[in-house]
C-alpha cells in the first residue's frame, strides 16, 4: 500500500532552467492536488485535477507554471523559467472521488531550490 | 478575509501537560470539513484529525481532541499528555462545501520542553 510518491525528494535549478516535479498518487485515488509551502509559512493551494483534466487551477501562477494528470503516468508540475521566488516545498496530495474523513493523504514533497 | 486563523505562531508546553493549539475559520458554508496536519522537521505532512461541520461530537483521535464550536467558528485543537516527539508545526485547514481544495492556516510551531 504505497502512498503518495513525489519525486525528487530534493531538486536544484539555476535561474532560466526548467523544473518537473512528479506525484504518483495512492492507489484508488483518482484526484490530485498541488500546494506550494514557502519557508515558514502555510501550504498554499495551486491546482486541483483529475485523470485528464484540470478541476480547479485558481492557485496557479498565470505565467511559467502548468500541471497535467495524464490518462497514464503521474501528474507532473511544470515550472519554466525558474526564478529565486520559486524555491519552495510542492506537496502533491491525493483523495478518492469523494474525500473521506481522512480526507487527503499528503506526499514527502519536492524541495526546490533555485540558485 | 483570511479563511483560516491560526493567532499563535509558536507555543511551549512542558512534557505531559495538555496544550491548545487555537484555529479560527471563516465560511459561509453550511457543509464543511475542519482538519488538523503535524508538520515534523523532516517536512511531511501528517494527518492528525478531522471534524465534519454535521459531526455532533467533538472529534477525538488518541492524545489528539478538538475543541469545535460551531457558532464561534472554531475548531482548536488539544494534544493531551504532551510528548518530545510533538515538537512540530501544526496546520490547521478547511475544505469548503462543493470544493475538493484544502485552505491552510499559517501554522503554529509547538515546542515541547523536558
Amino acid at each position: 500500500n504505497a502512498g503518495v510518491m513525489q519525486n525528487p525528494r530534493h531538486l536544484v535549478r539555476r535561474r532560466g532552467q526548467e523544473a518537473r516535479l512528479r506525484c504518483s498518487p495512492m492507489k484508488g485515488h483518482s484526484h490530485v492536488y498541488w500546494y506550494r509551502q514557502l519557508p515558514e509559512e502555510g501550504l498554499k493551494f495551486m491546482v486541483y485535477l483529475q485523470k485528464e483534466n484540470i478541476i480547479d487551477e485558481s492557485g496557479m501562477p498565470k505565467e511559467r507554471f502548468s500541471a497535467e494528470f495524464p490518462k497514464e503516468g503521474p501528474s507532473i508540475l511544470r515550472i519554466q523559467q525558474v526564478v529565486r521566488g520559486d524555491s519552495a516545498a510542492y506537496f502533491c496530495a491525493s483523495s478518492p472521488y469523494e474525500p473521506d474523513r481522512a480526507g487527503y493523504t499528503f506526499g514527502s514533497g519536492t524541495r526546490l531550490t533555485v540558485v | 478575509a483570511q479563511k483560516i486563523t491560526q493567532t499563535q505562531p509558536g507555543m511551549f508546553v512542558q512534557e505531559k501537560e495538555a496544550v491548545t493549539l487555537d484555529c479560527t475559520y471563516d465560511t459561509s458554508d453550511q457543509s464543511y470539513g475542519l482538519f488538523w496536519y503535524k508538520q515534523p522537521s523532516s517536512g511531511e505532512m501528517i494527518f492528525l484529525i478531522y471534524q465534519g461541520s454535521y459531526d455532533e461530537q467533538n472529534a477525538t483521535e488518541g492524545r489528539y481532541s478538538l475543541n469545535f464550536q460551531k457558532a464561534r467558528k472554531s475548531a482548536n485543537l488539544v494534544i493531551s499528555a504532551s510528548q518530545l516527539g510533538d515538537s512540530a508545526m501544526y496546520f490547521c485547514a478547511m475544505r469548503e462545501g462543493g470544493y475538493n481544495k484544502l485552505i491552510f492556516g499559517a501554522g503554529t510551531r509547538l515546542a515541547v520542553h523536558p
